[in-house]
């Protein structure tokens, strides 16, 4: 069970808009900056947001990311069969002393 | 451009110490900005965070693995290494070293290790 929660799964058609959610508690998101990162099978994880809302060079901005209190959200807009992967946020959890993350959320592309 | 290779034994017997090093290049694991941290990855499951060390020696564990592992660094290797004690199959995963950055962020990331906890 993780200490942040993530829906298993979302979908959409080429050229639409998902977003992925990741609720916490006020000892993680809620007083720390969350990250979000991309994952296809076989491959390290690859940093997209961090910062809560902060694009590292080379990520396309149709890939966002916001805070509010205790929750996250990764947003793709314009989507591609070329995003279909799982995707996971991260942060940092007081109450724990540790870095905690989702459990992940798989994005299919219909 | 930064890069970081884990190395070590792919196969561990149960009761045994895993043992892994992360060697990194393009950069100086001595900076003060940053930690150099473990995650881990089961088969088909999400990530886990394992934990860090900054280039002053100090680390921060994982509370459910904090009896059992150990994270140490290497300067003037530029190096930093993971042991983990007592592994059983719940141990076996991919293990990724990784640059951590303040805010709590993991900007490099090494290719993995698959680990596997086997008589």
């Amino acid at each position: 069970q993780s200490v942040l929660t993530q829906p298993p799964s979302v979908s959409a058609a080429p050229g639409q808009k998902v977003t992925i959610s990741c609720s916490g508690s006020s000892s993680n998101i809620g007083n720390n900056y969350v990250s979000w990162y991309q994952q296809f099978p076989g491959t390290a994880p690859k940093l997209l947001i961090s910062d809560n809302d902060k694009r590292p060079s080379g990520i396309p901005d149709r890939f966002s990311g916001s805070k509010s209190d205790t929750s996250a959200t990764l947003g793709i807009t314009g989507l591609q069969t070329g995003d279909e992967a799982v995707y996971y946020c991260g942060t940092w959890d007081n109450s724990l002393g540790a870095g905690v993350f989702g459990g992940g959320t798989k994005v299919t592309v219909l | 451009q930064l890069q970081l290779q884990e190395s070590g034994s792919g196969l561990v017997q149960p009761s045994q110490t895993l043992s892994l090093t992360c060697t990194v290049s393009g950069g100086s694991i001595s900076s003060s900005i940053y930690s150099w941290s473990w995650i881990r990855q089961p088969p088909g499951k999400g990530l886990e965070w394992i934990g860090f060390i900054y280039h002053s020696g100090s680390t921060y564990y994982s509370p459910s693995l904090r009896s059992r592992v150990t994270i140490s660094i290497d300067t003037s290797r530029n190096q930093f290494s993971l042991k983990l004690s007592s592994v059983t199959a719940a141990d076996t995963a991919v293990y990724y070293c990784a640059r951590r950055e303040i805010g709590e962020f993991f900007d490099y990331w090494g290719q993995g290790i698959l680990v596997t906890v086997s008589s």
